[in-house]
């Protein structure tokens, strides 16, 4: 257990729904990193959210958007979902805002669009 | 665009010999470079970092190396072990910002 925990699992939903996967950071960590994985890619930056505020977007489609809470979770919404957006999606945290010592990362949330 | 790539998928060594992953990177201004390990059904967990100002950094059988003027790392493994079998993503960051990750080298090692 990394301490970092990601809800649900497994999501199967059909195309043009909208899910919200959620995270919750190691105790202490105020940086919440989202990061989507598709068949054969790396782990491609969506956003970060540092403390409540966001720190950096990377390539997050104008369909997805996140929040952190003051409790620091945070979730990740999808809506108007397509095939392609079936992924493995990872949430991962840190202390500080750049990550210096590395992420701990959850052990992912498996999306199925069908 | 991929500015952190490894062009090997995959990679297949015998046990007790030396596991050597490769990475690239395109964007000169990254000055901190991580390694993770990630095993099936887990998110991937830190391995070994490595900050511009060197270009070695040894922990143990992991040792990473960076030659910034060709904007390449690599991570060995000595000896390798079956426990070393994993997908192994290197990442790349410019300091105080988010990391940028590789596609992923898979590591078989054979007992």
């Amino acid at each position: 257990d990394s301490g970092v925990t990601q809800t649900p699992k497994h999501l199967i939903t059909a195309t043009g729904q909208r899910v919200t996967l959620r995270c919750s950071p190691r105790s202490g960590d105020l940086s919440v990193y989202w990061y989507q994985q598709s068949l054969d890619q790396g782990l491609q930056f969506l956003i970060q959210y540092y403390n409540g505020e966001e720190r950096a977007k990377g390539n997050i489609l104008e369909r997805f958007s996140a929040q952190q809470f003051p409790d620091l979770h945070s979730e990740l919404n999808l809506s108007s979902l397509e095939l392609g957006d079936s992924a493995l999606y990872f949430c991962a945290s840190s202390v500080e805002a750049g990550g210096w010592y590395g992420y701990t990362f959850g052990s992912g949330t498996r999306l199925t669009v069908v | 665009d991929q500015q952190v790539k490894q062009n090997s998928p995959s990679l297949s060594v015998q046990e007790g010999r030396i596991s050597i992953l490769n990475c690239d990177y395109t964007n000169s201004m990254f000055d901190y470079f991580l390694w993770y390990k990630k095993y099936p059904a887990e998110g991937p967990t830190f391995l070994i970092s490595i900050s511009s100002i060197k270009d070695k950094n040894e922990d143990g059988r992991f040792t990473v190396f960076l030659n910034k003027s060709a904007k390449h790392l690599s991570l060995h493994i000595v000896p390798s072990q079956p426990g070393d079998s994993a997908v192994y993503f290197c990442a790349a960051s410019v300091t105080g910002n988010q990391f940028y990750f590789g596609t992923g080298t898979s590591l078989t090692v054979i007992p």
